[in-house]
């Protein structure tokens, strides 16, 4: 069975600050797929990345950057320089090998950021 | 733009109704899903689809059925509200094998009474 575990239940960050995002995950595949939403207070996830096991090179986007380590099961998601806007649920998700259908995922149960101004 | 449209965004049940959500997407996907939302859970798999007439059970069946008829529209059949079914309903879509993201409508928030 596959399990995400996200330990952070609730952050808060001031504007500006950098803030991470853990995710911890479990499964027996050696091919998965590995994904991080973004829940705004408007209700619908927004996709931010999709990761495959076989790739372990972080990647950035703007303000956003992910580490993949394999050797401890973590896709880790960090914010740099924090805006207001940041403020959402972010949920991690894990799909299997036999599974490459985006959508049909294990979520972790979310982390709520909130950045003040 | 894509777009997943739920057809409520709150709605309020009585205990032992027949509950429908409906749920359309305008991009031709081939799959589509449902998931509930609740506090401290995350997101759980309820029943999804990858073609039209075909489903299969998620994580957590128990209590719903799903419809899809056309390529773009799946329903959610809750046959007898309970109390325990209160919560956000999520509706996603993806193109098909090997698809790179999920899109997702804006919830349901279905409260049962």
């Amino acid at each position: 069975a596959q399990k995400v575990t996200q330990a952070q239940t609730e952050i808060s960050v001031v504007e500006k600050e950098d803030v991470t995002l853990d995710c911890v995950y479990e499964t027996r595949d050696t091919t998965y797929y590995l994904f991080w939403y973004k829940q705004p207070p408007s209700g619908e996830l927004v996709f931010l990345i999709r990761r495959n096991s076989f790739d372990e090179q972080n990647e950035i986007s703007g303000r956003y950057s992910w580490n993949f380590q394999k050797s401890t099961s973590s896709f880790n998601f960090t914010i740099t320089a924090s805006q207001v806007v940041d403020s959402a649920v972010y949920f991690c998700a894990l799909s299997e090998r036999y599974n490459t259908n985006a959508g049909k995922s294990t979520f972790g149960d979310g982390t709520t950021l909130t950045v003040k101004p | 733009d894509v777009k997943v449209t739920q057809s409520s965004r709150y709605l309020v049940k009585r205990t032992g109704e027949k509950v429908f959500l409906e749920c359309v997407q305008d991009m031709d996907h081939e799959n589509m899903f449902w998931y509930r939302q609740d506090p401290g859970l995350g997101l759980r798999l309820i029943y999804f689809s990858y073609d039209v007439k075909m489903k299969e059970k998620g994580d957590i069946p128990e209590g719903y059925s799903v419809s899809r008829e056309k390529k773009e529209r799946f329903s959610l059949i809750l046959e007898s509200a309970s109390t325990n079914q209160t919560s956000m309903y999520l509706c996603a879509s993806s193109r098909g094998q090997g698809a790179i993201e999920a899109f997702f409508g804006q919830g349901t928030r279905l409260t049962v009474v």
